[in-house]
């Protein structure tokens, strides 16, 4: 069964500053699926940022890029410029292109930004 | 739409008692899961559903825990009897179709319900 690692429970960053969350994951497969997803305070899950695991190309959105590292099985998440809006749970997570078809998420990491 | 819609909120009950969560999915979607987010273990897939069938049920933690969908825009989670050990946010979600949740991370959360189990 794949498993995802976060192994930050917590983060605090002063605004404006550029800050790396880490996840790693357990997969035999060659073909995948990683994301990232923002659960604010208000619980709502928000997709980030997503990657397909044949894509060598890191996956970026405005202020938000990865560092998708295939043969270490590590996808990071960069938040460039970070803004107090950004302090929420991150979640890392996996799914398969073919067999078992659900969403696998780490344990996720507390980010806070501080003013 | 409304989203998914998930009720109740906040639930606290004591120990031994049943607990019935409910979930409207979005209209038109196919697939619902059900999800337990806790601080130790983070977010746990614990059962889901295409067009009202459970497909992979190797998350529900035992036999207290029952999840049915009796049609497209109802389900239920429920507890019997339920553990302190339950208290945790459970999150319902649902998707048009795992090609798209694949395709572009698509999967929409309710609010989720916040269990205490005295």
């Amino acid at each position: 069964a794949q498993t995802v690692t976060q192994s930050q429970p917590e983060m605090s960053v002063q605004e404006a500053e550029t800050v790396t969350l880490s996840c790693t994951y357990d997969t035999s497969e060659s073909n995948y699926y990683l994301f990232w997803y923002k659960q604010p305070p208000s619980r709502q899950m928000i997709l980030v940022i997503r990657q397909e695991a044949y894509k060598q190309q890191n996956a970026t959105e405005n202020r938000f890029s990865v560092n998708f590292q295939k043969a270490a099985k590590s996808f990071s998440l960069k938040i460039s410029d970070s803004q107090l809006g950004d302090t929420a749970m991150y979640f890392c997570a996996f799914m398969s292109y073919q067999g078992a078809q659900k969403l696998v998420f780490g344990q996720g990491t507390r980010l806070t930004i501080n003013p | 739409d409304a989203g998914v819609i998930q009720s109740p909120r906040h639930e606290v009950t004591e120990m031994g008692q049943e607990v019935t969560l409910r979930c409207k999915p979005i209209s038109g979607h196919d697939y619902l899961f059900w999800y337990r987010q806790t601080m130790m273990r983070g977010l746990e897939l614990l059962i889901y559903f295409n067009n009202n069938v459970p497909i992979d049920d190797s998350g529900m933690p035992e036999d207290r825990f029952s999840a049915k969908m009796p049609n497209a825009s109802f389900s239920t989670l429920k507890i019997q009897p339920s553990e302190p050990r339950d208290s945790a946010v459970y999150f319902c979600a649902s998707s048009l179709s795992l090609r798209i949740m694949r395709d572009t991370g698509e999967l929409f959360f309710g609010e989720g319900s916040r269990l205490t189990v005295l």
